[in-house]
């Protein structure tokens, strides 16, 4: 089946440092990659969806200078949060599905960010 | 913008006990999806539903997706220990596209 891979899995950084995610689809290539954020008890918010070779699209009130997504690759997407604040303290995962496949997407299993 | 309501956010029932959690959307969807995160973990997909009046089965879990395409429910009959986790339904308007998650149903099972 589809394996996607998140690292780190936990990060904790200082307030105004950058911290750089990882999201790779391990036996499949994904031209599409989504981003999400999930506070303690709540659902998953969608980000951004990034776009292989192209620019990410952002969901309504996401930041794009601060939430930078690059996906240079076919099976690489990276989220890096710029100047990172507590306020951004949550869990970020990825989700990705083969092309043509529409049996649901795969899962990361998630970054757990701190910032202290 | 699209919307998907799901309740309750929790329920909390005694093992052997039916449970069933409602999922509802303000806009018509292409499909819709089911997705398991059990504490501490990230969601994992369980099934999807693309025809209208659906109905799928996986074991003790029942899957059915409305007729208008609007809603969709989860049922799982006498639960066990191993079910205890966050049940999301998450709903796409095209196919292969963006997804819009439930708030999640937290089910807690006593043994």
């Amino acid at each position: 089946g589809a394996v996607v891979s998140q690292h780190p899995s936990r990060v904790i950084c200082k307030s105004g440092t950058s911290v750089k995610i990882e999201c790779r689809s391990l036996d499949f290539q994904a031209t599409t990659m989504f981003w999400y954020r999930q506070f303690p008890k709540q659902s998953l918010m969608l980000m951004a969806t990034s776009n292989e070779g192209s620019k990410a699209t952002y969901e309504q009130g996401v930041e794009k200078d601060k939430f930078l997504i690059n996906h240079a690759s076919l099976t690489l997407s990276t989220l890096t949060v710029t100047s990172a604040h507590p306020e951004d303290s949550s869990f970020y995962i990825c989700s990705a599905s083969p092309p043509g496949q529409i049996y649901g997407y795969t899962f990361g299993s998630g970054t757990r960010l701190t910032v202290v | 913008g699209q919307q998907v309501m799901q309740i309750p956010q929790y329920q909390h029932v005694q093992e052997g006990e039916d449970f069933t959690t409602y999922c509802n959307s303000s806009t018509t969807l292409s499909n819709i999806q089911w997705y398991k995160q059990r504490p501490g973990g990230h969601p994992v997909f369980l099934i999807q539903l693309v025809k209208s009046g659906e109905v799928k089965k996986q074991k003790r879990l029942t899957f059915q997706f409305g007729e208008a395409k609007k809603n969709s429910s989860l049922h799982i009959t006498a639960t066990q220990t191993t079910d205890v986790g966050t049940y999301f339904c998450a709903g796409q308007i095209t196919n292969a596209g963006k997804s819009t998650f439930g708030d999640g149903t937290t089910l807690t099972v006593k043994p």
